[in-house]
């Protein structure tokens, strides 16, 4: 079985420019979330998908959207980055039953730098 | 904004039980109590989750008081490749399962 898989592993993008991160799930899991984790912080929740749909949202703007594929495979698009975007942006699925929820997998993360 | 309350950090000695505790005060009903961790570099890894009863598996067992007010993660056998950044979460149900993290506690297992 294999895990989650994000890529790229490292990326540097110039402020203003737009950025596409993409996860592979672990198979067989249908929900998808990604998270946000600056330097010595703790990861914060970006969004969750959940066959195809955003189905919650943390305190982002709109320019972080995403996208989830009929393969369970998704992707974090960030438009107009700011320096601040800069961070460890990570990939999480799970099973969800709709009656019980499976832990979360994660993967290990793409280190985005905006300069 | 993260619900729970860890120590920034903790040592502990190799081949030694880690006792990490972890205050939730406000925790309602149907929450339950994650830990994960994070080694340097790498994506959180889930450890063990309970609601009321203590719970074990092949990581950790983790013990959470009666009145489910604050609960420990204990590691039995603490090796160096269990120095990491701890995270204590409570999560609810429903359809949006998001993680709230807070700053976690930093284990160093010292030789």
């Amino acid at each position: 079985e294999t895990g989650v898989t994000q890529s790229p592993t490292h990326l540097i993008k110039t402020r203003g420019q737009q950025v596409t991160l993409r996860c592979s799930s672990q198979s067989g899991h249908n929900t998808v979330s990604w998270y946000q984790q600056a330097l010595g912080q703790g990861p914060q929740f970006i969004f969750q998908y959940y066959r195809e749909e955003e189905n919650g949202r943390g305190n982002f703007p709109p320019r972080f959207s995403g996208l989830q594929f009929p393969n369970y495979s998704s992707e974090l698009n960030v438009n107009a980055l700011e320096l601040d975007d800069s961070a460890l942006y990570l990939c999480a699925s799970s099973f969800w039953t709709g009656d019980r929820f499976y832990g979360y997998t994660f993967g290990s993360g793409t280190r985005l730098t905006v300069v | 904004d993260a619900k729970t309350t860890q120590p920034p950090s903790m040592d502990c000695a190799e081949g030694r039980a880690a006792n990490l505790p972890c205050n939730h005060s406000t925790i309602s009903g149907n929450e339950y109590v994650y830990w994960y961790r994070q080694i340097h570099s790498q994506g959180p890894q889930y450890i063990i989750h309970g609601l009321k009863n203590n719970e074990t598996n092949e990581m950790a067992s983790l013990i959470i008081t009666e009145d489910r007010k604050s609960s420990t993660l204990i590691l039995p056998h603490a090796t160096l490749r269990d120095t990491a950044v701890y995270y204590c979460i409570l999560r609810s149900g429903g359809s949006n399962y998001k993680l709230t993290f807070g700053k976690g506690t930093l284990l160093t297992v010292n030789p």
